[in-house]
């Protein structure tokens, strides 16, 4: 079955400490997302990709980097520099113009 | 710039009854429209899409959308609610003129009671 898989689904940052969630997918789309979802907003867009090897900021990039050395693959790392890291954050890929995105089901981070 | 509104943050329904979920936008360009539902610790579920064509959209689950150009408007609908139906949703658009990316309206918290 065609997807997208995110891991881990639990995940737990100490101070100070850089942490990599993973996003692969299987549905040979060109564009991928990353978005970050706090409880009672709706989601913000972290950094997106349209082609391999190219990447740009969405509206909350500051304290998160990101690579597209694949096209199955777009993982987010979450640096030291972001102070506030706590969320569910939601992976997703699209095919053609007109299309909906397809989600993971998530990769939960938390403080220790 | 793109916006979308969900003006209520949570909807009861008594199962059996028809829903509603409220959503209006802002773009500059042609709206592609989306609504997607999320249970609890999942990613989002694309449940239907408005592009063009017949203003009433038919999706996953017995959904339907109607697109309302002059409000600025793309409600979802089911005409009878399940329990199962409960859950988080949300309503998003892009400018299919000259935007690459989504915009997510906060989400609207449905509660189908038996």
């Amino acid at each position: 079955d065609g997807g997208i898989t995110q891991s881990p689904k639990y995940l737990f940052r100490k101070e100070g400490q850089n942490v990599t969630l993973s996003c692969e997918q299987n549905l040979n789309h060109d564009a991928m997302y990353w978005y970050r979802q706090d409880p009672g907003q709706g989601l913000r867009l972290i950094y997106y990709s349209q082609i391999v090897n190219d990447f740009q900021k969405g509206d909350i990039a500051e304290g998160y980097s990101v690579s597209r050395e694949k096209k199955e693959s777009f993982p987010l790392t979450v640096t030291s520099a972001q102070k506030n890291p706590t969320a569910f954050y939601l992976c997703a890929s699209r095919g053609g113009p007109r299309e909906p995105q397809h989600f993971g089901d998530g990769t939960r981070l938390s403080i220790l | 710039a793109q916006s979308v509104a969900q003006p209520e943050d949570q909807v009861n329904v008594a199962e059996g009854n028809p829903l509603t979920v409220k959503c209006t936008y802002s773009v500059s360009g042609n709206p592609y429209l989306f609504w997607y539902v999320q249970y609890p610790n999942r990613g989002l579920q694309f449940l239907l899409k408005y592009i063009t064509g017949d203003n009433l959209v038919k999706g996953s689950y017995g959904f339907e959308a109607e697109f309302n150009k002059s409000q600025t408007s793309f409600h979802l609908k089911k005409p009878s609610a399940l329990v199962s139906d409960s859950a988080l949703y949300f309503c998003a658009v892009r400018d299919g003129n000259y935007g690459q990316n989504f915009v997510f309206g906060p989400g609207t918290r449905l509660s189908v009671l038996p």
